[in-house]
């Protein structure tokens, strides 16, 4: 158990509408990394926040947006679903208490198929 | 931004065989590198790490090499065993932010 907690574990639902996929990170941590995994695919890097503000962007469709919560819960809303959107969405987290050994602890994952 | 390849794709060795994985990237200022392994249906795992000062890493079975002026590293599996058989992930990061990450090498090993 890497104690990053992610919710739901399987969405399914149509084109067109909006998810939101919520993550938890370990207890301490200070950043939140969302990454998504298409079939048989690598870890795409999406974005990343650090205490509530987004420290890095990647390749994040406009479609989708992130936020990160005072609690320092995060949230990856994904709107105008597509067919090419189904895939696996990873949070990880890491910067415990401001200091940081370079691990990223992932969540176990939030697998969307968009139908 | 920054671009990381990783080779193979799929790496197929015999038990107690040594496999090779190698990954480049493209950004200069990146200066951590961390490989995942990642099982069947669950989350990738870190297994070891190297940062841009070391040129070489080992932890028991596995090691790591880092070339800064080529830009490439490499993951070293020795006696390889069946538990071993998993997808492996290179990935590249400057001090800990904007993680990118391979397209993952598929490592089997053939009992």
């Amino acid at each position: 158990d890497s104690g990053v907690t992610q919710t739901p574990k399987h969405l399914i639902t149509a084109t067109g509408q909006r998810v939101t996929l919520r993550c938890s990170p370990r207890s301490g941590d200070l950043s939140v990394y969302w990454y998504q995994q298409s079939l048989d695919q690598g870890l795409q890097f999406l974005i990343q926040y650090y205490n509530g503000e987004e420290r890095a962007k990647g390749n994040i469709l406009e479609r989708f947006s992130a936020q990160q919560f005072p609690d320092l819960h995060s949230e990856l809303n994904l709107s105008s679903l597509e067919l090419g959107d189904s895939a696996l969405y990873f949070c990880a987290s890491s910067w415990n208490r401001g200091t940081n050994t370079g691990e990223l602890f992932f969540g176990e994952g939030s697998r969307l198929t968009v139908l | 931004g920054e671009n990381v390849e990783q080779h193979p794709s799929t790496l197929s060795v015999q038990e107690g065989d040594s496999a090779v994985i190698k990954c480049t990237y493209s950004d200069s200022a990146s200066n951590y590198f961390p490989w995942y392994k990642q099982e069947l249906g669950k989350r990738p795992q870190l297994i070891i790490d190297i940062r841009s000062n070391v040129g070489e890493k080992k932890d028991q079975r596995i090691a790591v090499t880092l070339n800064k002026t080529a830009k490439h590293f490499s993951l070293h599996i020795t006696e390889t065993q069946p538990e071993d058989s998993a997808v492996y992930f290179c990935a590249a990061s400057n001090n800990f932010n904007k993680f990118y990450f391979g397209s993952g090498t598929k490592l089997n090993v053939k009992p």
